[in-house]
């Protein structure tokens, strides 16, 4: 299966500014995906990020809030922009391995804004 | 809105005791996967159910998917502290590439 490394794991930020999430993954995968997690509940997909087209964004999530980069088949970033005390959250990528191995997930970035 | 329900969606337990998680719906899926989480860490796959009536055993896990493929279970045998965390299933089909999530069990052993 594949190894994604998430960084920053955690951060603390004012409120108006922004932050970049980065994932690098050790293999090529065509997809990669972004999720928004509260602190015990489940995942809700922001985006999925295509290396070479825009990325396509769920309900509810817009490229303005959340621009994603998707530089080649190994990296994407996910920045967190003019942030809010409401986009206090766990921000996660995943990359799909194959049907037999699931999805493979990142550690986590622990966002809370102030 | 598909939905995958999924309970309980609170579980405290004494160690050696059993347990069964339950993920329900109305649709069809092609698979359906277990991942368990620790806090600060991503989920983790567990396993993947593929065809209906499914039985898969990871030691002192057993999964179950329905014959319909539309439900599925986790039942854990004399649980263990270590058993302690998040359980998520999550359903993927055919026509959509995306993973559709159960709520979640955050689950609780204790010694």
């Amino acid at each position: 299966s594949a190894v994604i490394s998430q960084k920053p794991s955690r951060d603390i930020c004012q409120r108006g500014t922004s932050l970049t999430i980065q994932c690098q993954v050790d293999s090529q995968v065509t997809m990669m995906f972004w999720y928004r997690q509260q602190p015990g509940q489940s995942l809700t997909l922001i985006a999925t990020a295509n290396q070479g087209s825009e990325a396509t964004y769920e309900s509810g999530f817009v490229i303005d809030k959340f621009p994603i980069s998707r530089p080649n088949l190994t990296f994407s970033t996910l920045t967190v922009s003019n942030m809010s005390p409401e986009d206090s959250s766990i921000y996660l990528c995943s990359v799909e391995v194959g049907i037999d191995y699931g999805y493979t997930f990142g550690s986590g970035t622990r966002l809370t804004v102030v | 809105t598909q939905l995958l329900e999924q309970s309980p969606q609170f579980l405290s337990i004494q160690e050696g005791e059993n347990l069964t998680v339950y993920c329900n719906s109305s649709s069809v899926f092609s698979s359906l996967q277990w991942y368990r989480q620790e806090p600060g860490e991503g989920p983790v796959l567990l396993v993947t159910v593929v065809t209906g009536g499914e039985v898969k055993k990871l030691k002192r896990l057993t999964f179950q998917f329905g014959d319909a493929r539309k439900d599925s279970s986790l039942h854990i045998t004399a649980a263990q502290p270590g058993d302690t965390g998040l359980y998520l299933c999550a359903g993927e089909q055919d026509s959509n590439y995306q993973l559709i999530w159960g709520a979640g069990t955050k689950l609780i052993i204790k010694p």
